[in-house]
């Protein structure tokens, strides 16, 4: 079993909509929680970046951890066609440098 | 944040060749990490490079295979030896950072553009 499970894809959807991503992890040792957004051909930039369960918004992006469930989602309101990207999510445990990625979902926004 | 740059930015190589890929920073850093992405997996750590010290190799990576140097605290390289069409991938270089969010202080890192490689 991957430590970290997100669905590949392809998702698309209708602009205006609202976009739901997800990751499952295994290892209860994780703390931090990353949402990353790679454009065609560019590398990853980091869009949210969450410690504890609950929510965290910023602008039309919304994540959400339940570490009991070990379970993060990234919400995209009035999605937008330059939303359009491959989605990673991202975590790591206390003291450690070290990122582990999902395998990131790719999202098209249909206009 | 930090600018990051590569060269390569593409390549295509024959089988038995090596390539060398390099990453420019626009700020010193003390850890570079270099990372594989390939299709339909996920982007994964080949190794951490410190300054002044050997790189530290993730499972499955051996130096051999992927020399890795890092002269100073600005700039890395990583080579990709004896290429297999199995080693056709995008290799990324990132370094530590940090961001000021509403939250406080999140580290992060920040990733260059990726160097693609496709082996013959």
């Amino acid at each position: 079993q991957k430590e970290v499970e997100q669905d590949p894809g392809p998702l698309s959807v209708p602009e205006g909509a609202i976009v739901s991503l997800n990751c499952t992890y295994s290892n209860s040792a994780f703390q931090y929680f990353m949402w990353y957004r790679q454009y065609s051909r560019k590398g990853p930039e980091l869009l949210m970046y969450t410690y504890s369960s609950g929510n965290k918004e910023d602008g039309r992006f919304t994540a959400q951890v339940d570490k009991s469930s070990k379970y993060i989602s990234l919400f995209i309101r009035d999605s937008q066609p330059s939303d359009s990207a491959t989605y990673l999510c991202a975590m790591r445990d206390f003291g450690n440098e070290k990122l582990t990625f999902g395998t990131g979902t790719r999202l098209t926004i249909i206009p | 944040s930090a600018v990051i740059s590569q060269k390569p930015s593409r390549d295509i190589c024959q089988r038995g060749t090596s390539l060398t890929i390099q990453c420019q920073v626009d700020s010193q850093v003390t850890m570079m990490f270099w990372y594989r992405q390939q299709p339909g997996q996920s982007l994964t750590l080949i190794a951490t490079a410190n300054q002044g010290s050997e790189a530290t190799y993730e499972s499955g990576f051996v130096i051999d295979k992927f020399p890795i140097s890092r002269p100073n605290l600005t700039f890395s390289t990583l080579t990709v030896s004896n290429m297999s069409p199995e080693d056709s991938s995008i290799y990324l270089c990132s370094v530590e950072g940090y961001r000021t969010t509403s939250s406080g202080r999140a580290d992060t890192q920040y990733f260059g553009p990726g160097t693609r490689l496709t082996v013959l």
